[in-house]
């Protein structure tokens, strides 16, 4: 079956600019995950939904982030007035629920980089 | 806050050699554990998972790891490394009752024909 999938999965825009990532999970996966992955470290948790509510926003680096979700599936992570260091991959995940145990699966990304 | 740490940020063995990643987590009431790969231009796949009961855990690939308690340690191992293996590897810990996954930094493995 189809795994999640990003899109764009690469980036390249100018500081200042806004850009949108989006995520399409697996069917019927409830829980979705952002996370960044910058180069040389790992990856930081941005903000997961439950359904369409994200009831944990703390991982969002600025108010410049914002995510939302949509019919319980497809996800849009929306970077305002980009600034250089938001360049990174961005990672989205899914699971079939949002419980600890349950694992996650991941897309291949969306390398964003901000000149 | 919990936090992870993997010793080597860049590890090399020889084909057929033992594999050996390290990591540690630094809760004092221990987190559900978790080892992932990552291929070159390829999303995050688990390898294996610690939730309860045995500590040693099989995984795919090959692949084990030990939940040590006392050590706060959950060790990613392998008998004989295959140039497959060549990959960046990441420890990830979710505390109980949470759903913030953690990760490591990664450790990148070469592996030497």
């Amino acid at each position: 079956g189809a795994g999640v999938s990003q899109s764009p999965s690469n980036k390249v825009t100018e500081k200042g600019k806004d850009v949108e990532l989006r995520c399409d999970p697996i069917s019927g996966h409830t829980a979705l995950y952002w996370y960044r992955q910058s180069l040389g470290q790992g990856l930081e948790f941005l903000i997961y939904f439950q359904g369409n509510s994200a009831p944990d926003k703390s991982g969002l680096p600025s108010d410049r982030f914002s995510a939302e979700r949509t019919g319980g599936s497809v996800s849009t992570l929306t970077i305002q007035r980009t600034q250089q260091e938001d360049s990174a991959v961005y990672l989205c995940a899914s699971s079939l629920v949002a419980e600890e145990v349950e694992t996650q699966y991941f897309g291949p990304g969306t390398r964003l980089l901000v000149l | 806050a919990q936090s992870v740490t993997q010793l080597g940020s860049h590890v090399s063995v020889s084909e057929g050699a033992l594999v050996l990643l390290r990591c540690n987590y630094s809760s004092s009431v221990p987190p559900y554990l978790f080892w992932y790969v990552q291929y070159p231009n390829q999303g995050l796949q688990l390898l294996l998972k610690y939730t309860t009961g045995a500590t040693l855990v099989k995984g795919i690939n090959g692949f084990e790891a030990e939940f040590k308690k006392s050590e706060t340690s959950f060790h990613l191992t392998k008998p004989s490394a295959h140039m497959s293996d060549a990959a960046e590897y990441f420890c990830a810990a979710v505390n109980t009752g949470g759903f913030k996954t953690i990760f490591g930094a990664g450790t990148r493995l070469f592996v030497k024909a």
